[in-house]
């Protein structure tokens, strides 16, 4: 299986600061994936990571507000921008490992915001 | 738009007890569906289906799909508290990366 080293594990922010939430995994990696999880929801997708190039947003999300980077195939980044107490979740990265037909998920950060 | 429903949302259940999780779909390219199993924070993987009729166990737990009727089941024998979590559905419309998940069924197993 695939190692996902996701920091911080957990964060308080002030409302109207930012966080910068990393992803790195120790396997070869095809996609990467940012899913939000509000309390006591179920997991929804924010973005697929995209090397290289600007990330792909799933409906309601927004770069100004969650800018995505990924510079190499093993790292990503998730900034969650201007933060407000709505914000307040559990963030994950997930990836798809060459050889593995399922999706792994980092250990998450749960960000609240005050 | 894909949709994963899940039933119950929860349930409380004594030791020993055997329970089955639902869950029912809407995809318009399905690929696979998937269960999870969360704890904390991160979900953990269960089981991958693709084909219907054919179930897939691992110790307690088993699981089958059915793409006729378009649902998947998940059934946890002589639970353990150990078992206590949530359990959550998804599908792969277009990647077996890329998910849709349900609300999650949260199980909580008493002593």
């Amino acid at each position: 299986s695939a190692v996902i080293s996701q920091k911080p594990s957990r964060d308080i922010c002030q409302r109207g600061t930012s966080l910068t939430i990393q992803c790195q995994v120790d396997s070869q990696v095809t996609m990467m994936f940012w899913y939000r999880q509000q309390p006591g929801q179920s997991l929804t997708l924010i973005a697929t990571a995209n090397q290289g190039s600007e990330a792909t947003y799933e409906s309601g999300f927004v770069i100004d507000k969650f800018p995505i980077s990924r510079p190499n195939l093993t790292f990503s980044t998730l900034t969650v921008s201007n933060m407000s107490p709505e914000d307040s979740s559990i963030y994950l990265c997930s990836v798809g490992v060459v050889g593995r037909g399922h999706a792994f998920f980092g250990q998450g950060t749960r960000l609240t915001v005050v | 738009e894909d949709k994963v429903v899940q039933s119950p949302l929860s349930l409380v259940v004594h030791e020993g007890d055997t329970v089955t999780l639902n869950c029912s779909y809407e995809v318009t390219n399905f690929r696979s569906l998937l269960w999870y199993k969360q704890e904390k924070k991160a979900p953990t993987f269960l089981f991958m289906l693709t084909s219907s009729g054919i179930e897939k166990k691992s110790g307690r737990l088993s699981s089958i799909l059915d793409k006729k009727e378009l649902f998947s089941i998940l059934n946890i024998t002589a639970t353990q508290t150990g078992d206590s979590a949530i359990y959550l559905c998804a599908i792969s419309g277009g990647s077996n990366y890329k998910l849709t998940f349900g609300k999650g069924t949260l199980l909580t197993v008493n002593p």
